[in-house]
């Protein structure tokens, strides 16, 4: 069946570092691919998206790039913040045609000053 | 004006109990979800319904019971709540081609 895998965490870095977030997933047909955050105690947002093969989804100064010959979906920034401290999903929307997310099982990112 | 919203926010019952949690979106959107999110953060979607009907019933015991009196609102219903069932449950709608719209949550802690 259709899956998604992260790196684990927690990735821990100092402010103004680069950041990626790996993400694979494996499916059948065409799926979407969402990045969503969670900061603590929320619920989650969604970060960015991509809908097709070299999509390019961006939002806040993060980005990630759909990528089917690798199928790959890496959330990337250039310099984190204190305030970028949270958990991040990797997600594919099922193609079955209800729109069911099937989520990575997350990665915590901890930036310090 | 809150997309999606759920009560309780926080929830503590003991073995045994029966509780139910509330969603309610005015978004508009046909669709609605369960997610339930486990103490090491993962997530997984429990069920779904479009316009009142029941369309994703995953692998869940059926002690867990969904509602759907309209399109608006999703309900879920625990009886004989177990240790095992504490976790943070996540409403959520979304409408085609539109993507999702999360709720805050509802942390439920079963003693």
């Amino acid at each position: 069946g259709n899956s998604v895998t992260q790196m684990e965490g927690p990735v821990t870095l100092s402010e103004e570092a680069f950041l990626t977030i790996n993400c694979t997933y494996t499916a059948t047909g065409y799926p979407s691919l969402f990045w969503y955050v969670q900061y603590p105690g929320e619920g989650l947002q969604l970060l960015l998206k991509a809908t097709k093969a070299d999509d390019k989804g961006s939002n806040k100064g993060f980005e990630a790039t759909y990528r089917k010959e690798t199928t790959s979906f890496h959330l990337e920034k250039g310099s984190v913040q204190v305030s970028d401290s949270a958990v991040y999903f990797c997600a594919l929307s099922d193609s079955g045609g209800y729109n069911k997310l099937i989520f990575g099982a997350g990665t915590r990112l901890a930036v310090h000053p | 004006d809150t997309a999606v919203s759920q009560t309780p926010k926080y929830l503590v019952t003991q073995m045994g109990n029966d509780k139910s949690i509330k969603c309610e979106q005015n978004l508009g959107h046909d669709t609605m979800y369960w997610y339930k999110q486990d103490s090491k953060k993962f997530l997984k979607i429990m069920f779904s319904y479009n316009n009142k009907e029941l369309i994703i019933n995953e692998t869940v015991p059926n002690r867990f019971s969904p509602k759907s009196p309209d399109k608006a609102h999703l309900n879920l219903h625990i009886n004989s709540l177990e240790l095992g069932d504490s976790a943070v449950y996540f409403c959520a709608s979304s409408q085609e081609n539109r993507g999702y719209t999360f709720g805050s949550g509802t942390r439920l802690t079963v003693v």
